[in-house]
């Protein structure tokens, strides 16, 4: 079973206009982390922003905010005012057993695309 | 302070010959990670190294595959002998390593390998 899944391929969005990516997560162990990066087409991954499964309050980073919706395993992303540089892929990743050195899994993705 | 190196950054190969790539970690960083992403979807594990020691490499093909992290700083990953679905981008990622469930893994840009 997939333990990431965002549900949009492709989204839209006018500059500077605000946009929400989903990512809904499946797990069963009480302590996890969920982070989201950045993946412009020089391939590169870029860390936006984290967000403990014990935090109390929504993860903010500057025009990045996270939506985190424990009950519903969600942990979607706001981003707020959009520019054109936004234009990437966005993935959504969960760290599991978040005291050990485990791995990050990756959702496939959503391609956001900041029209002028 | 550098981030992750990879080379090379292209590499365009024939069905069944070998290829190498290459992977310098950010200094200091005891875990390193190497990903596949095939287009279109997100990073998938291959293997983890913690300093010389593997950590897991469940999802490795080990008939072709194979990886070494010698001296638990650089590291080595090999595909003897490529096939088509091999065509893909291979990320390395390095991380502290100190159990810190907030720290990120860092990204090198990729090495994109197409295979004909």
């Amino acid at each position: 079973a997939q333990k990431i899944t965002q549900t949009q391929p492709g989204m839209f969005v006018q500059e500077k206009e605000a946009v929400t990516l989903d990512c809904t997560y499946d797990t069963s162990d009480p302590s996890y982390g969920l982070f989201w990066y950045k993946q412009p087409s020089s391939g590169e991954m870029i860390f936006l922003i984290y967000q403990g499964s014990y935090d109390q309050q929504n993860a903010t980073e500057g025009r990045y905010s996270l939506n985190f919706q424990k009950a519903r395993k969600s942990a979607n992303l706001v981003i707020s005012a959009s520019q054109l540089g936004d234009s990437a892929m966005y993935f959504c990743a969960m760290r599991e057993a978040y005291s050990g050195n485990t791995p990050l899994v990756f959702g496939k993705g959503t391609r956001l695309s900041v029209i002028a | 302070e550098a981030g992750v190196a990879q080379s090379p950054r292209y590499k365009i190969i024939e069905k069944r010959q070998s290829v190498a790539f290459w992977c310098n970690p950010i200094s200091g960083h005891a875990t390193l990670y190497w990903y596949q992403q095939i287009l279109g979807q997100g990073p998938k594990l291959l293997i983890q190294f913690q300093n010389n020691g593997v950590v897991d490499d469940s999802q490795l093909p080990k008939d072709r595959f194979s990886a070494e992290r010698l001296k638990g700083v650089d590291s080595t990953l090999k595909i003897q002998p490529a096939k088509l679905e091999d065509s893909a981008v291979y990320l390395c990622a390095s991380r502290e390593g100190l159990a810190d469930p907030q720290e990120t893994q860092y990204f090198g840009p990729g090495t994109r390998l197409l295979v004909l």
